[in-house]
């Protein structure tokens, strides 16, 4: 089962731009993380926050958690042609993490 | 520099037959996890380990083996059970079995059907 629901699906922008991408998730989650996926690789972790956090940053990436909504927004600030991927976020509970099917964001130059 | 390795990168199968996929970490982690990531698809845990000899099933475990030998190493098998192999693979490892730690990928390894 999918935990966490990413919106948009696909996010295109210029370079320079911000890029706001957002997460609802269905249970209760101990934290909400977020990673990255360059086509054809694995993922890579970029910032967790936990359950009792409302907030957190992190160079240019800024977190923000609502537990009462259950959703999670991921700001990429000044982005750059380098931060085309796909974005996932995972909602961790007991022993293990539960994707969402991620947003791809495209950067143009 | 510490990683995981997943071999190989592609890996073709032939119907009825079992195929393993490598895993190996030397980031001496405790945890092991193996998901299924089919396109614009998130992740599906198949199996995960918290310790050697030791590994539970994960979402979609049908048609999949695992074993855990070593620390190190979580080879994962696809078998002839598994009707629909054609996927990407990812191998993840974290110091502990618990949810609030990173997870570490490797890069992957795609099986495609002959």
């Amino acid at each position: 089962s999918q935990q966490g629901e990413e919106d948009p699906q696909a996010l295109s922008i210029q370079e320079g731009e911000n890029a706001t991408m957002n997460c609802s998730y269905k249970t209760s989650i101990n934290n909400l993380q977020w990673y990255r996926q360059n086509s054809g690789r694995g993922l890579v972790h970029l910032i967790l926050i936990r359950s009792n956090e409302r907030e957190k940053h992190s160079g240019r990436l800024r977190v923000t958690l609502d537990t009462s909504k259950k959703s999670s927004s991921l700001l990429i600030t000044a982005s750059r042609a380098a931060d085309t991927a796909s974005y996932f976020c995972a909602g961790g509970s007991n022993y293990k993490l539960t994707f969402g099917k991620g947003t791809l964001l495209t950067v143009n130059p | 520099d510490g990683g995981i390795t997943q071999s190989p990168k592609y890996l073709f199968r032939k119907e009825g037959q079992n195929v393993t996929l490598s895993c190996e970490q030397n980031l001496n982690h405790d945890a092991m996890y193996w998901y299924r990531q089919d396109p614009g698809q998130g992740l599906r845990l198949i199996y995960y380990s918290q310790i050697v000899n030791d590994f539970q099933k994960g979402d979609i475990a049908e048609g999949y083996s695992v074993s855990r030998e070593k620390k190190e190493s979580f080879p994962l098998t696809v078998t002839s059970a598994q009707k629909n192999p054609t996927a990407f693979y990812l191998c993840a490892s974290t110091t502990a079995l618990y949810s609030n730690q990173p997870q570490h990928f490797g890069d992957g390894t795609r099986l495609s059907i002959l």
